[in-house]
């Protein structure tokens, strides 16, 4: 099955910096990289996701940018805020169910 | 807005109770799912479901099933509660496709003494 890899697990920054958090997969049949934001205490939801037939994502401040040869995507937050602090999960699928990766905690320093 | 509700936001069990976890959602998904949450492993997949009566397994089953009576509820079972069942459950649904948006529920705190 799929194996989804996230690093780091911990990500501390000053508001105002650019934060990068990386994802490698396995499965080379995979198509779909959501990535997920989950604030202390609340549910996860949904931020950005690519698709295999697309190599960068812009959504205002994220952007995700996605290597199929080498099979890792990558989340990019520029001009960090204090609200931007939570866990961000990211994902891969191909036919069948997500395989999430083990999230990585960002810290936003005011 | 889709709503997922689970019906529990903190549950405390005893060792070898049979718990049942609730979960309804609004939006006609065809897709239901269960996840375990625990800090440092992620979310993993327990159980999901693409239809009514329908149920397959994910990466960690064991010691779980599920019930889909109805199209927008979906059971997650613990036949008989261990302390290492301890965990958050987040449930989850979507449209059929399986690149699809997954709409989370707000989660299920169960302790197991």
């Amino acid at each position: 099955g799929e194996n989804v890899e996230q690093h780091p697990s911990t990500l501390s920054v000053q508001e105002g910096d650019s934060a990068v958090i990386k994802c490698t997969y396995s499965d080379s049949a995979s198509n779909y990289f959501p990535w997920y934001k989950q604030e202390l205490g609340k549910r996860p939801q949904l931020i950005i996701d690519i698709r295999s037939n697309v190599g960068e994502k812009k959504d205002q401040r994220i952007a995700v940018t996605l290597n199929k040869t080498a099979k890792h995507f990558s989340l990019h937050i520029t001009e960090t805020q204090p609200e931007d602090s939570a866990v961000y999960f990211c994902a891969a699928s191909g036919y069948s169910t997500l395989t999430f990766g083990k999230g990585t905690m960002l810290l936003v320093s005011p | 807005d889709v709503k997922v509700t689970q019906s529990s936001r903190y549950l405390v069990k005893r060792t070898g109770e049979k718990v049942f976890l609730e979960c309804v959602q609004d939006m006609d998904h065809e897709n239901m799912f269960w996840y375990r949450q625990d800090p440092g492993l992620g979310l993993r997949l327990i159980y999901f479901s693409y239809d009514v009566k329908m149920k397959e397994k994910g990466d960690i089953p064991e010691g779980y099933s599920v019930s889909r009576e109805k199209k927008e509820r979906f059971s997650l079972i613990l036949e008989s509660a261990s302390t290492n069942q301890t965990s958050m459950y987040l449930c989850a649904s979507s449209f059929r496709s399986s690149n699809e948006k997954l709409f989370f529920g707000s989660g299920t705190q169960l302790s197991v003494l």
